[in-house]
């Protein structure tokens, strides 16, 4: 079974400053994949970023880069120059090949970007 | 907008009423997957579906819920005798074969009263 464990509740972080989410996973199998996923007030939940368990490289995509450090298991969001706008939830999840492609998230880190 | 939908955004029902959802995926996505979430969690699988084929279902999907897929194309998830703890943010997500992620509805926020 997988298990994804994100202990921060609630983090404030203010604007233009760099946070840190962090993430830790547990699996027995080989190849997975990593993903963030941002979920506003509106419910959607928004793809950020992805790591596969073979790449050698960490994950970015624009102010979003994911910490990746396989020994340790963990897999944590970095959001640089946070904005007003990045205030929401953020979920880590795992996808295990093979197993329909099916998410399993963590309980989520509520950020508050203040000024 | 291409994106995936689901109807109704909202819905308010007795206990004891039959309620269904529609998810309209991305239309090149065969990959089709049901979430719930409740207050203070992350999302829960319930049920994944593979063109019109259910091919894989949660404990979490009792036998007062049912999901079907009959043309590949959207998709509808119905319960039965709705609960109180029924009440919960029902998801949609679809993928295309070989993507790497998931992409989400804005998600039915269900409360049984």
């Amino acid at each position: 079974a997988q298990k994804i464990t994100q202990t921060q509740p609630g983090m404030f972080v203010q604007e233009k400053e760099a946070v840190t989410l962090d993430c830790t996973y547990d699996t027995s199998d080989q190849s997975y994949g990593l993903f963030w996923y941002k979920q506003p007030s509106s419910g959607e939940m928004i793809f950020l970023i992805y790591q596969g368990s073979y790449d050698e490289q960490n994950a970015t995509e624009g102010r979003y880069s994911l910490n990746f450090q396989k020994a340790r298991k963990s897999a944590n969001l970095v959001i640089s120059a946070s904005q007003l706008g990045d205030s929401a939830m953020y979920f880590c999840a795992m996808r295990v090949t093979g197993t329909a492609s099916k998410l399993t998230f963590g309980t989520g880190t509520r950020l508050q970007v203040t000024l | 907008d291409t994106g995936v939908s689901q109807n109704p955004r909202h819905k308010i029902t007795k206990r004891g009423q039959n309620v269904t959802f529609r998810c309209d995926p991305i239309s090149e996505h065969n990959r089709l997957y049901w979430y719930r979430q409740t207050l203070g969690q992350g999302p829960e699988f319930l049920t994944y579906f593979q063109n019109e084929a259910q091919l894989e279902k949660s404990r979490l999907l009792s036998d007062r819920f049912s999901a079907e897929r009959p043309k590949g194309s959207f998709s509808t998830l119905e319960i039965q005798r709705t609960e109180q703890g029924d009440s919960a943010m029902y998801l949609c997500a679809s993928s295309p074969d070989l993507g790497r992620g998931a992409f989400f509805g804005q998600g039915t926020r269900l409360t049984v009263v």
